[in-house]
């Protein structure tokens, strides 16, 4: 069964940094590309960012380009993603995302992990 | 980019009804990479279909995806009340970013 389990997220400061972590099981991790994609509370989806199997290629989301950054350990079945220089407009839950291995959809889902930012 | 429409924006039918949800592309969608995903009220988004009509698995017949270019729908052929939920169409193939749809809510009375 796949699972992917999220984790880090917290209330923080308007320009405060962060990590989120996503643990995988259930599938072969580094034949696979990740994503995160957030919700803003009574919001819609957000595609964040993307990282190819073999972290060779990262992509972003203009909203966050240059501030965050996402890796990968596939030693450690893990994603993560790096927040820096958090803004306001950051608030939302933050799903950790298989990509389904033809194009960039999103397959398999966590149950997400809840970042607020508010001073 | 590629920007996503989709209507309408809440669609209230009971069960048994046929529902259907439109999703429109600002400019031509290469190899109909298009993706639907149903999210109900507390959950992660499930995937539906990728590239319009192609079923992930697990769901069922009796929902279908169509369309090409521009233009694309999502039918619920018979309402059950687990439909209920609120329907995503993305958009991917293309450069960054794997833009969605602003999403149309279900409702069945």
């Amino acid at each position: 069964e796949v699972q992917l389990v999220e984790s880090g997220g917290v209330v923080a400061q308007p320009g405060e940094s962060l990590r989120l972590s996503c643990a995988v099981s259930g599938f072969t991790f580094d034949d696979y590309a990740m994503h995160w994609v957030r919700q803003a509370p009574g919001k819609g989806l957000e595609w964040v960012s993307m990282i190819t199997w073999d972290s060779s290629d990262t992509y972003y989301a203009d909203s966050v380009k240059g501030r965050f950054r996402i890796s990968r350990d596939n030693n450690e079945n893990s994603l993560y993603l790096v927040m820096n220089s958090l803004r306001h407009e950051d608030t939302a839950l933050y799903y950790c995302v298989r990509d389904l291995g033809s194009g960039e959809v999103f397959e398999f889902w966590g149950q997400g992990t809840p970042v607020t930012v508010s001073s | 980019e590629i920007e996503l429409t989709q209507s309408p924006g809440t669609l209230s039918l009971s069960p048994g009804e046929r529902a259907t949800l439109s999703c429109r592309a600002s400019q031509s969608v290469a190899s109909s990479f298009i993706a639907w995903y149903q999210q109900k009220s507390g959950q992660a988004p499930r995937l539906l279909f990728y590239g319009t009509s192609s079923r992930a698995i697990g769901i069922p017949d009796r929902f279908i995806g169509s369309g090409s270019g521009t233009d694309f729908t999502l039918t619920i052929s018979r309402l059950e009340p687990e439909d209920s939920a609120v329907y995503y169409c993305q958009q991917y193939g293309s450069s960054p970013p794997f833009t969605f749809g602003p999403g149309t809510k279900v409702d069945i009375k």
